[in-house]
């Protein structure tokens, strides 16, 4: 059972422009979503993170919408940058037990073409 | 402040054996988490730490995982008599609210 599905393995984008990556979950029990950012043979850095109960947060050039009706989220990076190459990640933090235990999906690779 | 370290980076160890993984998490965060990524997957939980204790396990913690984390500071990961399967990322992480979570670099297991 995955609950968190990201199902575009990989997106190239252009320098400059948009990059919007995608994310689905079924847990309803999920109170926070995070998105990570991770090089080869590094640790996920943290990027960004929204509460289930705002649909929107901005944090420079990262923006992360929750349509929770939809139990889609996604995050808009602009403008990208050949740097924001890597593996991203989304993540929700499973408030049923308070732990805060994270449960990822598997992962885009994004591209950004100088 | 310094991040989350792990040690060591890398280990490479023949099946059967044991092995021993640290952790020291940022200083003050009362959240520690210890999570293991395969080749093309994300991070997968595997057991959480509020301060000293150990409050939930994943059903992956099988009989031969063993975590601690005494006086709420630094944490091991023990895994006794390795498999080849128990070859991945180990990666620790770290927090105090669950909005937020910090990761280390991880340490690299190769069971041969």
């Amino acid at each position: 059972d995955q609950q968190v599905k990201q199902n575009s393995p990989s997106l190239s984008v252009q320098e400059g422009r948009i990059s919007i990556l995608n994310c689905d979950y079924t847990n309803s029990m999920f109170d926070y979503f995070l998105w990570y950012k991770k090089y080869p043979a590094e640790g996920p850095t943290f990027l960004i993170s929204i509460s289930s109960i705002k649909d929107k947060n901005e944090d420079g050039r990262f923006t992360v919408f929750l349509n929770k009706s939809a139990k889609h989220l996604s995050l808009h990076i602009v403008p990208s940058q050949p740097g924001d190459s890597a593996v991203y990640f989304c993540a929700g933090s499973d408030g049923s037990g308070n732990t805060g235990k994270l449960i990822f999906g598997q992962g885009t690779t994004l591209q950004v073409k100088p | 402040d310094t991040g989350v370290s792990q040690d060591p980076r890398h280990k490479i160890t023949k099946r059967g054996q044991n092995v021993t993984f640290r952790c020291d998490p940022i200083s003050e965060h009362n959240r520690l988490y210890w999570y293991r990524q395969t080749l093309g997957q994300g991070p997968e939980f595997l057991t959480y730490f509020q301060n000293e204790a150990q409050l939930e396990k994943s059903r992956l913690l099988s009989d031969r995982f063993s975590a601690e984390r005494p006086k709420g500071s630094f944490s091991t990961l023990e895994i006794q008599r390795t498999e080849q399967g128990d070859s991945a990322m180990y990666l620790c992480a770290s927090s105090r609210r669950e909005d937020e979570q910090y990761f280390g670099p991880g340490t690299r297991l190769t069971v041969t």
